[in-house]
Order: C-alpha cells, then sequence, then structure tokens
C-alpha cells in the first residue's frame, strides 16, 4: 500500500463547477499536511496547508480527518486557471516528505 | 529573480556515466531537500539537509547515489554508474528553518535526466 493515495482522476469539469479530491495516508504518526498545485512542465507550489479544524483560503477549503486518515481539498466555482495536478502531502515526526501521485484536473470553457 | 535555481537543466548521458546536478536554494532557507519525479507521479522524496547537515535520506537513495551541501548554501546530487531506470525529474526544495512559512516547500525548476 503507498504512503498516500489520491483519487487517481482526471477529473473534468465545467467552469463554475465544485470538485473535491480525496486523500488518505498510511501512517498514524503524519504530523503534517498540505496540498500542492503542479502545473504541466513545472514544478510543484504550495497552494496550501491542512489544520485539524479544517481551513479555507477563497474557493479552496481543507479538511482533515485524523481518525480515517483522510484529506480532502474542496474547490468552489472552478476557474479555467485552476486546470492543474493536485498533490496530497504528509509529512510525518522528521524531514521526509511523502507527495501522493497527484490527481489532474482539467476545468472546461 | 531570487527563487530556487538548479544546473543544468537538462542532461543527457549514455548509461555508465557520473552525473552531478546543483542546486542553489533561496539564500534565507536552511532546509534543502532532494525529490525525483516520473512521469505521472508525485515527487519522491530522496534526502534533507539542515544547513550543511544531512539530516534523513530515502532507502530510494542508492549507494550510487550521494548529495552534499558543504557551506549550508548551494547543493550537489551525484549519480554514479547511471543506470536507464535514473532517467527522471530531480527537483531541489528549500524551506525556511522557523517562522510563518516553515512548512513551505519552494521547488526549482529541476533538473531532467535522460539515460541513454
Amino acid at each position: 500500500r503507498k504512503e498516500v493515495e489520491q483519487d487517481p482522476g482526471p477529473f473534468n469539469v465545467p467552469e463554475g463547477a465544485t470538485v473535491a479530491f480525496n486523500c488518505t495516508y498510511s501512517n498514524s504518526a503524519s504530523q503534517s499536511f498540505f496540498w500542492y498545485r503542479q502545473d504541466c512542465r513545472k514544478e510543484p507550489k504550495l497552494l496550501m496547508s491542512v489544520y485539524s479544524s479544517g481551513n479555507e483560503d477563497g474557493r479552496f477549503t481543507a479538511q482533515l480527518n485524523r481518525a480515517s486518515q483522510y484529506i480532502s481539498l474542496l474547490i468552489r466555482d472552478s476557474k479555467l486557471s485552476d486546470s492543474a495536478t493536485y498533490l496530497c502531502v504528509v509529512r510525518g515526526g522528521g524531514f521526509k516528505t511523502i507527495f501522493g501521485a497527484g490527481t489532474r484536473l482539467f476545468v472546461k470553457a | 529573480d531570487t527563487g530556487v535555481s538548479q544546473n543544468p537543466r537538462h542532461k543527457i548521458t549514455k548509461r555508465g556515466q557520473n552525473v552531478t546536478f546543483r542546486c542553489d536554494p533561496i539564500s534565507e532557507h536552511n532546509r534543502l531537500y532532494w525529490y525525483r519525479q516520473t512521469l505521472g507521479q508525485g515527487p519522491e522524496f530522496l534526502t534533507y539537509f539542515q544547513n550543511e547537515a544531512q539530516l534523513e535520506k530515502s532507502r530510494l537513495l542508492s549507494d550510487r547515489f550521494s548529495a552534499e551541501r558543504p557551506k549550508g548554501s548551494f547543493s550537489t546530487l551525484e549519480i554514479q554508474r547511471t543506470e536507464q531506470g535514473d532517467s527522471a525529474m530531480y527537483l531541489c526544495a528549500s524551506s525556511f528553518t522557523s517562522g510563518p512559512r516553515v512548512n513551505e516547500q519552494f521547488f526549482g525548476p529541476g533538473t531532467r535526466l535522460t539515460v541513454l
């Protein structure tokens, strides 16, 4: 079993749609959680950290369920510019950072 | 541009040759990470430095791989006796040690290695 697993995708949605990505992790001792975005042929960039209480940044909402070892990302009112690969990222007590394989999102006009 | 830089951007080599990549992190960052990414996968952690100390290494980092950060600034990643399976994008990232952005890793553009 992979340490971090994500929906395989791709997700194809129209502009304005709401889309949700799911991620599970295997190490119950994991302490930090993030969503990164990676555009085609570009480097990953931090989208948002994920906090236990859940957090929101504009159209983006991240949630964490430690009991189920589950992380989610919700994107509301999708824009064409949201088209990218979304990477779920987990870090344990050390510095090893585990990335999921990513879920590709295509937003169409 | 004060972001993370990596050189070279592309490297084509023959199997069995040695290659070395360089990463220059953001100057204020003490933490430096190396990752490897293949098509359709997320970045795979290779190793981590805090200043000049290599504090963590992945089991992916076989004895053919070595990384250094001699003065706590730039870092090099060397692959000896390259194999075709080493073909990948090698990404470097850096981050602060403390402060509000301590968890944000800033990635460089990567070095794409092709082993023929």
